[in-house]
């Protein structure tokens, strides 16, 4: 079974703290994605990396960086948290190639900025 | 502009009764993926659906790529199939765009 671990699963940050979210993968997916999953917005697409080493600009990309040390290992960085970023944050990985391609999602982490 | 349009956004049934949920695309796609959510969980691969009718169990689903559009139907709810139903595309540079998703909630 692909397992995606998100850590922590809940945190709770002021506003202009740095937070840094933290995603784990033991499928040996090439691909990890980060996206946030807010109401009336659905799923978007915050970061993502095509390997070790590589990060990639999403949809939402302002405010976070990301980082990609490993190939299991895929960062979501807030250096100034704001209370618009408060959210439920998703780790994906993901295989992409012939035939299906899908993505093996994490358990989320919520994120309240006060 | 939303690619990826589900509907309805909410959906309530009596156990037993079928399901049926559509997603549409403003842009041709030809790979779609159905997800499930339960509430306050992480999303799951339902079905992976290029084209054409697949099905899983209780799920059937129909991909037409010259109307941009598929569905989802669900047979013979049950209540643990209340949840959210999120709908995808690929876009370039292997990635998923998701629909805003359909609520279902399925009682006794």
């Amino acid at each position: 079974e692909a397992a995606v671990t998100q850590s922590p699963r809940n945190k709770v940050a002021v506003t202009g703290g740095k937070v840094t979210l933290s995603c784990n993968q033991t499928n040996n997916h090439n691909n990890m994605y980060w996206y946030r999953q807010d109401t009336g917005h659905g799923l978007r697409l915050i970061h993502y990396s095509y390997g070790a080493g590589s990060t990639e600009k999403g949809d939402i990309p302002d405010g976070y960086k990301a980082s990609r040390p490993s190939q299991e290992n895929f960062s979501l960085i807030l250096e100034l948290a704001t209370p618009s970023q408060t959210s439920v944050y998703f780790c994906a990985s993901g295989h992409w190639g012939e035939g299906q391609n899908t993505l093996y999602f994490g358990a989320g982490t919520r994120l309240s900025v006060l | 502009e939303q690619q990826v349009q589900q509907s309805p956004a909410s959906l309530v049934l009596q156990e037993a009764e079928n399901a049926e949920l559509q997603c549409s695309f403003s842009i041709f796609t030809n790979q779609v993926q159905w997800f499930y959510q339960r509430p306050g969980g992480r999303l799951v691969s339902l079905l992976y659906n290029p084209s054409g009718t697949k099905q899983s169990g209780r799920l059937t689903s129909t991909t037409v790529i010259k109307e941009r559009r598929s569905s989802l139907h669900i047979s013979s709810s049950q209540i643990t199939d209340s949840g959210t139903y999120l709908c995808a595309k690929t876009s370039s540079g292997q990635k998923l765009v998701f629909g805003q998703g359909t609520i279902l909630k399925v009682y006794l």
